[in-house]
């Protein structure tokens, strides 16, 4: 139940195009939703985040897309550029659990020029 | 740069040794977590400090064992060192209260088990 469930492992996509990472969760008390990307021999960078009184946030090019009833939240990149290359992370936590990260598998984004 | 440090970048050392590997939260927060990452169990969380105290444990081995110090820095002792341990090791910070959200990530440190 304390999964974190994240799909594709991997995804090619083409610069200008939208990318897009989907993450699943069991634990209906988990309030706090994370994206993090991390470049290789660096460490897990905070993107963006929600939280699920609300259904969608947008930063930028980066939104994040939040389906409380199916459990499931996803992020969306548009306009993606190679620059964007990294693996990205979901990850879910609990106030009620001391702030632990529960974190999804990562997905390999690799952006073509 | 996130403003959490890390030290040292890389450790190689052998098995059944001790190491001890460094943090220091960014400037105001209170909480410090640690994390692992491998290939096969990617990241995963092992322990929360708040103000020198233990918040929450995750899947920490009774090899392993942390601390934070009066001026909030964090260490994380590894000991009778297996292969398996061989991992790069987080630290984030958040804060300053105890409840988690914004984590911020060091940059890590490379622990080679030969």
């Amino acid at each position: 139940q304390q999964q974190v469930k994240q799909s594709p492992q991997s995804l090619i996509v083409q610069k200008g195009g939208i990318s897009i990472i989907n993450c699943a969760y069991e634990n209906t008390a988990f309030d706090y939703f994370p994206w993090y990307q991390q470049f290789p021999g660096k460490g897990p960078a905070l993107l963006i985040a929600i939280r699920p009184d609300v259904s969608e946030k947008k930063e930028g090019r980066f939104t994040i897309s939040f389906n409380k009833s199916a459990k499931q939240f996803s992020l969306h990149i548009m306009d993606s550029q190679p620059g964007d290359s990294a693996t990205y992370f979901c990850a879910a936590s609990s106030n009620n659990q001391g702030g632990k990260l529960i974190f999804g598998q990562g997905t390999e984004l690799s952006v073509k020029p | 740069d996130s403003g959490v440090t890390q030290t040292p970048k890389h450790l190689i050392t052998a098995t059944g040794q001790r190491v001890t590997l460094r943090c220091s939260p960014r400037s105001g927060d209170l909480s410090v977590y640690w994390y692992q990452q491998s290939l096969d169990q990617g990241l995963q969380f092992l322990i929360h400090y708040y103000n020198g105290e233990e918040r929450a444990k995750g899947n920490i081995l009774e090899r392993f064992s942390a601390q934070q110090f009066p001026d909030l820095h964090s260490e994380l002792n590894l000991s009778s060192l297996e292969l398996g341990d061989s991992a790069l090791y987080f630290c984030a910070s958040s804060g300053p209260w105890s409840g988690g959200d914004e984590q911020f990530f060091g940059p890590g440190t490379r622990l080679t088990v030969l």
